[in-house]
């Protein structure tokens, strides 16, 4: 258990309709990150939330967007469904703190997302 | 960031050592390596991080060498519940954490 909670846990969109995953962080965690994985490949990096701004974003077009909120939530947006945006979307939060960022992250067990 | 290499799969049996190498050539002055363990239909979990030599938890031990180019992940006396996909990660993590995974390491675990 890493107290990062994610929901839905399963959902099912047709292309082109919209969708908004959410995350709530490990209680006191400040920075919210976003991860994409699709079937047999490793988790990748759509963005980062820290302090409810975006200060970080992988290689993801902007119909990915984010929010994140004074509690430290989060939720993940993406408009315009493609087939390929089927995947397992996995949120993880930090501290960042006196001693800066470490590489750990705690992820929560992930939304699966199947457009049809 | 530097990419790393490491194999495929693994097959081993309860109770034997199990170490997993990483190769990671182009590794930074300031780049930490990191080790994360997962499950299927779950999150990756953190296991393990060093910079140099050795470093060792309840979980595992991480062995770098001097010119910190390759890691070895240890991790003793497997059992059938340490069946999972290892990622060796590296990177300095300034500014945001982004963490570069590659496709892992699928080790099976078999009796």
């Amino acid at each position: 258990e890493t107290g990062v909670t994610q929901s839905p846990t399963h959902l099912i969109k047709t292309r082109g309709q919209q969708v908004t995953l959410r995350c709530s962080s490990q209680s006191g965690h400040n920075t919210v990150s976003w991860y994409q994985q699709a079937l047999g490949q490793g988790p990748q990096f759509i963005f980062q939330y820290y302090r409810e701004e975006e200060n970080g974003r992988g290689n993801f077009p902007p119909r990915f967007s984010g929010l994140q909120f004074p509690n430290y939530s989060s939720e993940l947006n993406v408009n315009a469904l493609e087939l390929d945006d089927s995947a397992l979307y996995l949120c993880a939060s930090s501290l960042e703190g006196l001693r800066g960022l470490t590489g750990e992250l705690f992820f929560g067990e992930g939304s699966r997302l199947t457009v049809l | 960031l530097a990419k790393t290499t490491q194999p495929i799969s693994m097959d081993s049996y309860e109770g034997q050592e199990v170490n997993i190498t990483c190769s990671h050539n182009n590794i930074a002055t300031n780049d930490y390596i990191t080790w994360y363990q997962q499950f299927p239909s779950q999150g990756p979990r953190f296991i393990i991080q060093g910079y140099k030599t050795k470093v060792t938890n309840e979980v595992a031990s991480l062995f770098i060498p001097a010119d910190r180019k390759s890691s070895t992940l240890s991790l003793p006396r497997v059992s059938l519940s340490d069946t999972a996909v290892y990622y060796c990660l590296v990177g300095d993590y300034t500014g945001f954490q982004k963490l570069v995974f590659g496709t892992g390491t699928r080790l099976l675990v078999s009796p």
